[in-house]
C-alpha cells in the first residue's frame, strides 16, 4: 500500500521556468490538497479538490494551477516559476469526511534561482 | 475562517522528562476535529493523536496525551517520558467536522528538542 506518491522530493528551477509536481494515491480518497510550508509560517493551503472534476484555491492559490481528472491523481504546475516559490511542497489526501486527518507525500524541496 | 495558534516556536527537554506543546485555536463552530502531527528532519508528516469535539474524554496515544479544553479553546499535547526519537517538529491543526471536504488549518509548529 504506497498511500501518497510524490515527486520529485528535490528540484531547483530558474527564475521563468515552469514544472508539474506530480501525486499519487492509492486509498480513494476523495479529498487531495496540496500545502507549502515556510519557515515560522507552518503549513499554508495552495490548491485542494473534492473529486475527480473540482479544484478550488486555498489560501496561497497564485502562480500555481492544478487540476483533477482521476481520483487518484492531483498534479500541481508551477507556471512561472518565482524565488518566492521556493518551499517544501507537500501533497495529502483523505476522505471526505475528516475524522482521520490526512494522509501525505514525502514532499518536495523546490529551490527556484 | 478558523486559525490555530502555537506559542512556543521552540521548546526543550531532557531525555525521560514530560513536555507539553501548547496550541489555541479560534473557531465558532461547536463540531470539530483536532490534530498534532510530527516531523521529523526526515521531512515526513506523521499523525501522532487526534481528538473529537464533541468527546470530552482526552485522546492517549501510548506516550502522547492531549488536554483539551473545549471552552477555551486550547489543545495541548504532552510527551511523557521523552526519548530522543521524539525530536522534531510537532504541528497542531483544525478540521472541521460541519463541512464535508474541510481543509486542515495548521499552526506554525514548535520546534522540540531532546537533551540526552
Amino acid at each position: 500500500n504506497a498511500g501518497v506518491t510524490q515527486t520529485p522530493k528535490f528540484q531547483v528551477l530558474k527564475t521563468g521556468q515552469s514544472m508539474t509536481l506530480q501525486c499519487a494515491q492509492d486509498m480513494n480518497h476523495e479529498y487531495m490538497s496540496w500545502y507549502r510550508q515556510d519557515p515560522g509560517m507552518g503549513l499554508r493551503l495552495i490548491h485542494y479538490s473534492v473529486g475527480a472534476g473540482i479544484t478550488d484555491q486555498g489560501e496561497v492559490p497564485n502562480g500555481y494551477n492544478v487540476s483533477r481528472s482521476t481520483t487518484e491523481d492531483f498534479p500541481l504546475r508551477l507556471l512561472s516559476a518565482a524565488p518566492s516559490q521556493t518551499s517544501v511542497y507537500f501533497c495529502a489526501s483523505s476522505y471526505i469526511i475528516g475524522r482521520n486527518g490526512y494522509t501525505f507525500g514525502s514532499g518536495t524541496r523546490l529551490t527556484v534561482v | 475562517a478558523q486559525t490555530v495558534t502555537q506559542s512556543q516556536p521552540e521548546m526543550s527537554v531532557q531525555e525521560a522528562e514530560t513536555v507539553t506543546l501548547s496550541c489555541t485555536y479560534d473557531t465558532s463552530e461547536s463540531d470539530y476535529y483536532l490534530f498534532w502531527y510530527k516531523q521529523p528532519p526526515s521531512r515526513q508528516m506523521i499523525l501522532v493523536i487526534r481528538q473529537e469535539a464533541y468527546k470530552q474524554q482526552n485522546a492517549t496515544e501510548s506516550r502522547f496525551s492531549v488536554n483539551f479544553q473545549k471552552a477555551a479553546k486550547s489543545f495541548s499535547l504532552k510527551i511523557s517520558d521523552s526519548q530522543l526519537g521524539d525530536a522534531a517538529m510537532y504541528f497542531c491543526a483544525y478540521r472541521s467536522a460541519e463541512t464535508s471536504g474541510s481543509r486542515l488549518t495548521f499552526g506554525e509548529g514548535t520546534q522540540l528538542t531532546v537533551n540526552p
